[in-house]
C-alpha cells in the first residue's frame, strides 16, 4: 500500500537560512501532494498543493517541488524566521469521487533559531 | 480561525464512560472528516461523510460511532474506550469532489482514557 514518508523527524536551522523538508512516497505517483503546517495544540493548516504534472509551486517564501522520478516532494522555506517553527506535514490526496481523502506522513518538526 | 470548531478541547474519561465529541463547520462545505493523531504516528483517517452520508470507515472499532445530522455538524460518540485510544481527535471539512481540495481542520479534542 502507498506510504508517505517524512524521514526527518526534526530539523534545526538558523534564522535567515533556507529550510528544506523532504516527503517521499513509496508506490504510485499521487495526483496531488499537499503540505500543511501544524502548531502545538492546534489542527493542521493548509499551505500549498502541487499536482503530479507540476514541477514547482511558489507562495511567498514557500516553494514546493514534485519529482515523479525520485518519488519525492521538497518543501522549502526561504529566509526562515523563528515564527516558522512548527511541524510540517506532507499528504497525498486522492479523489474518491465523493470527497477528498488525505494520507499523511508523520511530519517534520522545524525549529528556527536566532 | 479556520471556520471549524470542536468541543470539548480536552476530555478525560474512564473506560466505562460514554461521551461525545462535537464538530461544527461554518464554511458551507459538504464533506467532513474525523482523524486520530497519536504521538509519532501519521494522522489516521477514521471516517468520511459527504452530504451527510458516510463514505469511508477506515476499519475503526465499533466503540467509535460517528453521526452526521447535517453537512455542518459531525459527532463522534465514544463508549468503552481503551487507554490506547488516548490521542488528539481532529475534525476537518472540505468542499466535496476532487482530490485537489484542501481540508480545513479544527483545533482538535485532546482525549485521555484512564
Amino acid at each position: 500500500s502507498q506510504k508517505i514518508e517524512q524521514n526527518s523527524e526534526a530539523l534545526n536551522i538558523q534564522e535567515g537560512k533556507t529550510a528544506t523538508l523532504t516527503c517521499n512516497y513509496t508506490n504510485y505517483s499521487p495526483a496531488y501532494l499537499q503540505w500543511y503546517r501544524q502548531d502545538p495544540g492546534r489542527g493542521p493548516v493548509f499551505l500549498l498543493l502541487i499536482r503530479e504534472n507540476e514541477k514547482e509551486k511558489r507562495k511567498e517564501r514557500l516553494k514546493v517541488t514534485f519529482d515523479t522520478t525520485l518519488k519525492q516532494s521538497l518543501f522549502h522555506i526561504t529566509a526562515s524566521q523563528p515564527a516558522d517553527s512548527a511541524t510540517y506535514l506532507c499528504a497525498q490526496s486522492q479523489n474518491t469521487g465523493t470527497a477528498s481523502k488525505l494520507t499523511f506522513g508523520t511530519g517534520t518538526r522545524l525549529q528556527v533559531t536566532l | 480561525e479556520t471556520g471549524v470548531t470542536q468541543t470539548p478541547r480536552h476530555l478525560v474519561m474512564g473506560m466505562t464512560n460514554k461521551k461525545s465529541l462535537k464538530c461544527e463547520q461554518h464554511l458551507g462545505h459538504n464533506a467532513m472528516y474525523w482523524y486520530k493523531q497519536s504521538a509519532k504516528k501519521p494522522l489516521e483517517l477514521m471516517f468520511v461523510y459527504n452530504f451527510k452520508e458516510q463514505t469511508e470507515n477506515n476499519s475503526v472499532p465499533s466503540r467509535f460511532s460517528p453521526e452526521c445530522p447535517n453537512s455542518s455538524h459531525l459527532f463522534l460518540h465514544l463508549h468503552t474506550l481503551q487507554p490506547e485510544d488516548s490521542a488528539l481527535y481532529l475534525c476537518a471539512s472540505s468542499p466535496t469532489g476532487t482530490g485537489y481540495n484542501e481540508q480545513f481542520f479544527g483545533p482538535g479534542t485532546r482525549l485521555t482514557v484512564l
